[in-house]
């Protein structure tokens, strides 16, 4: 799988939009964009995903650079709730993919 | 449709015992995964299993340790003769296809051997 190369740490105000970018410059043109957060004593979370357009759902949006070999995790108003380490993850469809996670941004919400 | 099912939540076993751990995963979600985070470090890799198949093996240690996803019932994890660096949170996850898109984890179950 392509290596992936985040911020190893954040910090943010509570109630402020939050930017978290994620360098993929091996990324190939089947591979997806996964973002995945992990807070404090549980188990990974499912945040977003993308290919190449940018994404949006209830929890954040992902925006893909043009060339895709970087993306940006956004957090629209970041909340205490929102601390974690967040993870960026590049999967290749197919029958033995899996999420290889690497060390992942830490990210800091204060009031 | 309760979310993936790990059990026990902590186990704690003696050097030399062995630790069973189960995983149920969602319903109708035929991939498992399990992976492993030592304290303070990240989720590593152990094993990707569809319905009675391995299918990546390559992040387990190729002693003591092993897994299984039978045709009915939970994924199994097992840790033969356990050590103190085994000693960590096992996550599963689960997902209806290769990870093309979501994958769910459980809340793992924390290991500590003493």
């Amino acid at each position: 799988d392509a290596k992936t190369t985040q911020p190893n740490s954040m910090e943010s105000n509570e109630e402020e939009p939050v930017h978290l970018p994620c360098n993929h410059s091996t990324i190939s043109g089947t591979d997806y964009i996964h973002w995945y957060r992990q807070l404090p004593s549980q188990g990974p979370e499912y945040v977003i995903h993308g290919l190449t357009s940018n994404v949006n759902n209830r929890m954040a949006s992902l925006a893909i650079a043009e060339d895709r070999k970087s993306s940006t995790l956004i957090l629209h108003r970041a909340t205490l709730r929102d601390a974690a380490v967040y993870y960026c993850i590049l999967s290749t469809p197919g029958t033995a993919s899996k999420l290889t996670f690497g060390t992942g941004t830490r990210l800091q919400v204060t009031l | 449709n309760a979310g993936v099912m790990q059990n026990p939540r902590h186990l704690v076993r003696r050097r030399g015992q062995e630790a069973r751990l189960r995983c149920s995963p969602m319903k109708g979600h035929s991939h498992v995964y399990w992976y492993r985070q030592l304290p303070e470090e990240g989720l590593k890799f152990m094993v990707y299993l569809q319905k009675e198949n391995i299918i990546d093996e390559s992040g387990m240690p190729k002693e003591r340790f092993s897994a299984e996803f039978p045709k009915e019932g939970p994924s199994i994890l097992r840790i033969q003769q356990v050590v103190r660096g085994d000693s960590a949170a096992y996550f599963c996850a689960s997902s209806p296809d290769p990870v093309g898109t979501e994958a769910f984890f459980g809340q793992g179950t924390r290991l500590t051997v003493v």
